[in-house]
């Protein structure tokens, strides 16, 4: 079956520092790949997403590229704000014919001080 | 467009007792979720729906039941509350064509806590 593996959080990091979060998965086939991010008190919301290899994701300053070599799509961020605390969550999805489930990580937690 | 919303936001039942908890979306979507997140588990989906008047079950669905009478509603249920059903439950609802089922939008969500 699928599945995701992130880092073990949490995360701290002083303002301004580069951010690398790790997430691995395991699939058949050609998986699209996302990252989530849930802000405190809050569901989740999509992040970036890569729907073939190779494919770069970016959103608000953060970046993620499918590596289907490595397996992995590792989430990346210059320089990051106190505002980025949060957990990321790294997901997949098979497509294929009919309803395929998404496959979650267990989430990070970023906590980002001043 | 409201996106996805979920009421109550904040509910304390004692065990034995019932409640729904009623999520809707106005973004004319196919798919629709149900999923509880705890403590160091991540999110584990208890229910979800391909269609209108369709629900398949999750991992997790012992202890809740679901309906989906119209396209824009999904509403999930306890019948007998237990405390091991403290959590925080989402909704979630996306599109069904391929990888966009993997791009869902989330409610606020609810915080469930029974005694």
């Amino acid at each position: 079956g699928n599945s995701v593996t992130q880092m073990e959080g949490p995360v701290t990091l002083s303002e301004e520092a580069f951010l690398t979060i790790n997430c691995t998965y395991t699939a058949t086939g050609y998986p699209s790949l996302f990252w989530y991010v849930q802000y405190p008190g809050e569901g989740l919301q999509l992040l970036l997403k890569a729907t073939k290899a190779d494919d770069k994701g970016s959103n608000k300053g953060f970046e993620a590229t499918y590596r289907k070599e490595t397996t992995s799509f590792h989430l990346e961020k210059g320089s990051v704000q106190v505002s980025d605390s949060a957990v990321y969550f790294c997901a997949l999805i098979n497509p294929g014919t009919g309803y395929q489930k998404v496959t979650f990580g267990t989430g990070t937690k970023l906590q980002v001080i001043p | 467009n409201a996106g996805v919303t979920q009421t109550p936001k904040f509910r304390v039942l004692k065990t034995g007792q019932s409640m729904t908890l009623l999520c809707a979306q106005d973004m004319n979507h196919e798919y629709m979720y149900w999923y509880r997140q705890d403590p160091g588990m991540g999110l584990r989906l208890i229910h979800y729906s391909v269609g209108e008047g369709t629900t398949a079950k999750g991992e997790v669905p012992d202890g809740y039941n679901v309906s989906r009478l119209k396209k824009q509603n999904f509403l999930l249920g306890l019948e007998s509350a237990a405390p091991s059903q403290t959590s925080v439950y989402f909704c979630a609802s996306s599109y069904s064509k391929e990888w966009r089922a993997g791009t869902q939008y989330f409610g606020p969500g609810t915080r469930l806590l029974v005694l």
